[in-house]
């Protein structure tokens, strides 16, 4: 199975902060389209921000970004809003069975 | 927009089987481009993939949880179910349906459509 490793697993950040969310891969995903990440809120369904490492999805807004390749894959978020402190969660559909991470938390500083 | 809707028993009983259904809406199941699938969430813990199914049955699954694990989907009636055998308490968690968009040939997929979830506490 290929594990999902995320730092940090929680971070205080401002609204205006750059955020920066990373995720390792336990082997490597030669074709980096193979890891998306989604945004958690309590209580709520997660939903994907990204789809195959860098594409945004639909309606997400574009200070939403992803890049990676190989074993390494980061979430940003270029200036952070009240409404994005959440939980951040990457993902592989590389292999099967599909992983996440366990989840970053951005929480208000 | 398409919507999925989880709906399953409430509370289960320490070795018996868990039986969820997830109504879609807005769309349908049958669909050459998506697959379904099942995500849960353990209290306060992270995500967990359950196993994913096509609208023709093809299925791809958890090693973790494939011998206590049935998926189907009913085209007629545009849902698909999840039925887990043999639960304990480990199995408590909220259960998502998510839709997967998936990129033909052996292409990536992702989860692009969830239900609110539904919780199911295994307790005797």
């Amino acid at each position: 199975d290929i594990q999902m490793t995320q730092s940090p697993s929680s971070l205080s950040a401002s609204v205006g902060d750059r955020v920066t969310i990373t995720c390792r891969a336990s082997q490597t995903i030669i074709i980096t389209k193979y890891v998306n990440w989604y945004q958690q809120r309590p209580g709520k369904a997660p939903k994907l921000l990204i789809y195959g490492a860098s594409n945004l999805q639909t309606g997400v807004p574009s200070r939403f970004s992803g890049t990676g390749s190989g074993t390494d894959f980061t979430l940003s978020i270029s200036s952070l809003q009240p409404e994005d402190f959440a939980t951040y969660y990457c993902q592989q559909s590389y292999s099967t069975p599909r992983t996440f991470g366990h989840g970053t938390k951005v929480e208000v500083k | 927009q398409l919507q999925l809707q989880e709906s399953g028993p409430g509370p289960v009983k320490p070795s018996e089987t868990l039986s969820l259904m997830c109504s879609v809406s807005g769309g349908s199941v049958r669909s050459d481009n998506h697959y379904w699938a099942w995500i849960r969430q353990p209290p306060g813990k992270g995500l967990e993939w359950i196993g994913s199914i096509s609208y023709n049955g093809n299925t791809y699954d958890s090693p973790f949880l494939k011998s206590r694990v049935t998926m189907s989907v009913d085209t007629t009636e545009n849902h698909f179910s999840l039925r887990l055998r043999s639960v304990t308490a480990a199995d408590t968690a909220v259960y998502y349906c998510a839709r997967v968009t998936v990129q033909y040939p052996a292409g990536p997929d992702w989860f692009d459509r969830w239900g609110q979830g539904t919780l199911v506490t295994v307790t005797s």
